[in-house]
């Protein structure tokens, strides 16, 4: 079955410092990985995506995220944070075939920025 | 622009009734899916279609059913709420294959 682990519950950083979230899965093929952000109050908005190719992948808002297969990681960065990057975030996995379609997502991390 | 839309957007029943919580998008999207989430548990799957007349059961399915008559509505129905039902569930789509999937902005559930 597959399985999500983001370790941190919640985590605090200054304005301006960097971030890294971290994401641990657990999938039988070649994963389909996803990092959503939400928003106090909200649904869930996609930050990024991998599906093959480059594993260094970019996406909205200045975060990227990078897939290391050996370590069954996919870990969100940024390089400096901004106030507004206070809100949840969530690492998913999915992929093709009957049943892999639907995402399996980790507990989330709670970003909350300092000024 | 197309969409995900929840309907109501909270909404508190009482223990034993049935509840339905309504799900429409416009994005002509073969899959949709309900989740629902908890404090600690991030989104849990409840029920996913693939298509017309399609439906599965998710990781917490108990208690809940799903149809799915046409491609843009996936309504949840609660047969008995229960107060373990009091949560947050979110209906979302995504295409063919494997896209990403757009979430709806939540309906937030109590049950007393």
């Amino acid at each position: 079955a597959q399985s999500v682990t983001q370790p941190d519950i919640h985590i605090t950083v200054s304005e301006g410092a960097s971030l890294e979230l971290r994401c641990n899965y657990s999938y039988g093929a070649t994963p389909y990985l996803f990092w959503y952000v939400q928003s106090p109050g909200q649904g869930l908005q996609l930050l990024l995506k991998y599906f093959s190719g480059d594993t260094l992948v970019q996406g909205i808002k200045g975060f990227e995220a990078e897939f290391k297969r050996s370590q069954s990681s996919f870990n969100l960065r940024k390089p400096s944070v901004h106030w507004s990057d206070a809100a949840e975030y969530f690492c998913a996995v999915g992929g093709f075939g009957t049943g892999r379609r639907a995402l399996t997502f980790g507990s989330g991390t709670r970003l909350q920025v300092q000024p | 622009d197309a969409e995900i839309t929840q309907s109501p957007r909270h909404k508190i029943t009482e223990t034993g009734r049935q509840v339905t919580l309504a799900c429409h998008q416009t994005w002509n999207h073969n899959n949709m899916f309900w989740y629902r989430q908890d404090l600690g548990h991030g989104l849990r799957l409840i029920h996913y279609s693939y298509g017309v007349q399609d439906t599965n059961k998710g990781e917490v399915s108990d208690g809940y059913s799903v149809s799915r008559s046409n491609t843009e509505d996936l309504p949840l129905t609660l047969e008995s709420a229960a107060s373990s039902q009091t949560s947050v569930y979110f209906c979302a789509s995504s295409d063919r294959g494997l896209g990403e999937a757009f979430f709806g902005q939540g309906t937030r559930l109590t049950v007393v």
